[in-house]
């Protein structure tokens, strides 16, 4: 079955540092990815999407990478900040499904001051 | 803004009670989902509707049950709690269509079965 997993399970940056969190992916019939943020005690919330014909999308601050080669995306943060300490989720829709996503387990970002 | 809203932020139950989360979206989605989220689990999905009263399962629909009577609420059951359910149990909701359709979540409910 299709699977969405993590390299890391935590990261820690210095503050103004940039970031880098990854993702594996093994369902190559996906239609896009999504990245999402989870504050402690919140619900996830979205950062930015990519589709997957595109390679790279950027948005404030936040660059996404996909490699469809070796099936692998990435979330880039540039100047990190305390306010980014959170959980990252990526997140997949594969194209046989009635717009569900599956998650990966989630990266925790630690930004230190 | 979408919001997603679920009724308790933190819920205790007794082993064997009925149990129901519920959740409301206010921006006329078609699609919602309730998921549990477990520490080195991720999210997994309970079920999902596609319109109202329809339902698909998900990955771990076992013990649980849903109802959606109206396209903006949609409801969790758990017929006969038990403790392996002790979970954060998160709802979103998104709109069906050819584009990406983001899931939005709300806040979460932390359910604790003793």
């Amino acid at each position: 079955g299709e699977s969405v997993g993590l390299h890391l399970p935590t990261l820690s940056v210095q503050e103004g540092d940039n970031s880098i969190i990854n993702c594996a992916y093994s369902n190559s019939a996906s239609d896009y990815f999504i990245w999402y943020k989870q504050e402690s005690g919140k619900g996830p919330q979205f950062i930015i999407d990519i589709r997957s014909n595109m390679d790279k999308r950027q948005g404030q601050r936040v660059t996404v990478l996909l490699n469809k080669t070796v099936k692998h995306l990435s979330l880039q943060i540039a100047a990190t900040q305390p306010g980014d300490s959170a959980v990252y989720f990526c997140a997949e829709k594969s194209g046989g499904s009635n717009y569900k996503l599956t998650f990966g387990k989630g990266t925790l970002l630690t930004v230190n001051p | 803004d979408v919001k997603v809203t679920q009724s308790s932020r933190y819920l205790v139950k007794r082993t064997g009670e009925k149990v129901f989360l519920e959740c409301v979206q206010d921006m006329d989605h078609e699609n919602m989902f309730w998921y549990r989220q477990d520490p080195g689990l991720g999210l997994r999905l309970i079920y999902f509707s596609y319109d109202v009263k329809m339902k698909e399962k998900g990955d771990i629909p076992e013990g649980y049950s849903v109802s959606r009577e109206k396209k903006e609420r949609f409801s969790l059951i758990l017929e006969s709690a038990s403790t392996n359910q002790t979970s954060m149990y998160l709802c979103a909701s998104s709109s069906a269509g050819t584009g990406i359709n983001e899931q939005y979540f709300g806040p979460g409910t932390r359910l604790t079965v003793t």
